[in-house]
């Protein structure tokens, strides 16, 4: 159980063009979901937190309009890479929490495969 | 601010041998702490956690680690090494004041098992 699905794994696009990218929890439903960034050889970066039903939360030096974070239904968050450009190039990671106790703080996150975006 | 650190880049350890791969946090309360493996070109994978109770936590693939709140640590260990160990390992705290889920995550430390 708590599988996280994420599609696609790998994308390759001209700058100025928009990614959207899926993260999928499969088996159970994930009222938060995390957007993560993964610079080679280097530690996670939380992008934002997805709320299902409202906006999402950035993160402090993430742009919102570049990184749209949609959230529509408890087993589905999407991040579109708006306008991207060579700089967005990097290793976009999702996940979820199980449901659990108040504050869920207690429960492991659960990761998506992670999607690998060049932009040329 | 809450922290993370993971002081070794990269592990080194022949097959058989015990591993330990290195973690100290800095947060204020008592955390809530994570162990993390990635492979090439993957998401991650939770390996184990530490709540409350006992200090010893043991995780998949034969992982354990130990809680130690004076120290500030939560290092992995294994006492047998694998080649299939070789990844890339994170520590991570969520510290209990965040409000949501949100995780602290270390910079990560490559584990190299040799044959």
């Amino acid at each position: 159980g708590a599988v996280v699905s994420q599609h696609p794994s790998w994308v390759i696009c001209k700058s100025g063009t928009s990614v959207k990218i899926e993260c999928r929890s499969l088996d159970f439903q994930a009222t938060t979901m995390f957007w993560y960034r993964q610079f080679p050889k280097q530690s996670l970066m939380l992008m934002a937190t997805s709320n299902e039903g409202s906006k999402a939360t950035y993160e402090q030096g993430v742009e919102k309009d570049k990184f749209l974070i949609n959230h529509a239904s408890l087993t589905l968050s999407t991040l579109t890479v708006t306008s991207a450009h060579p700089e967005d190039s990097s290793f976009y990671i999702c996940s979820a929490s199980l449901p659990g106790r108040a504050n869920y703080s207690n429960q492991p996150q659960h990761f998506g495969d992670g999607t690998r975006l060049s932009i040329l | 601010a809450q922290s993370v650190a993971q002081p070794e880049d990269q592990v080194n350890v022949a097959e058989g041998n015990p591993l330990t791969v290195k973690c100290t946090y800095s947060v204020s309360g008592n955390p809530y702490l994570f162990w993390y493996v990635q492979y090439p070109n993957r998401g991650l994978q939770f390996l184990l956690k530490y709540i409350t109770g006992d200090n010893l936590v043991k995780g998949s693939y034969g992982f354990e680690a130990e809680f130690n709140k004076s120290q500030t640590s939560f290092h992995l260990k294994k006492p047998s090494a694998l080649v299939s160990d070789s990844a890339l390992y994170f520590c991570a705290v969520r510290p209990m004041n965040t409000g949501f889920q949100k995780l602290v995550f270390g910079t990560g430390t490559r584990l190299l098992v040799s044959p």
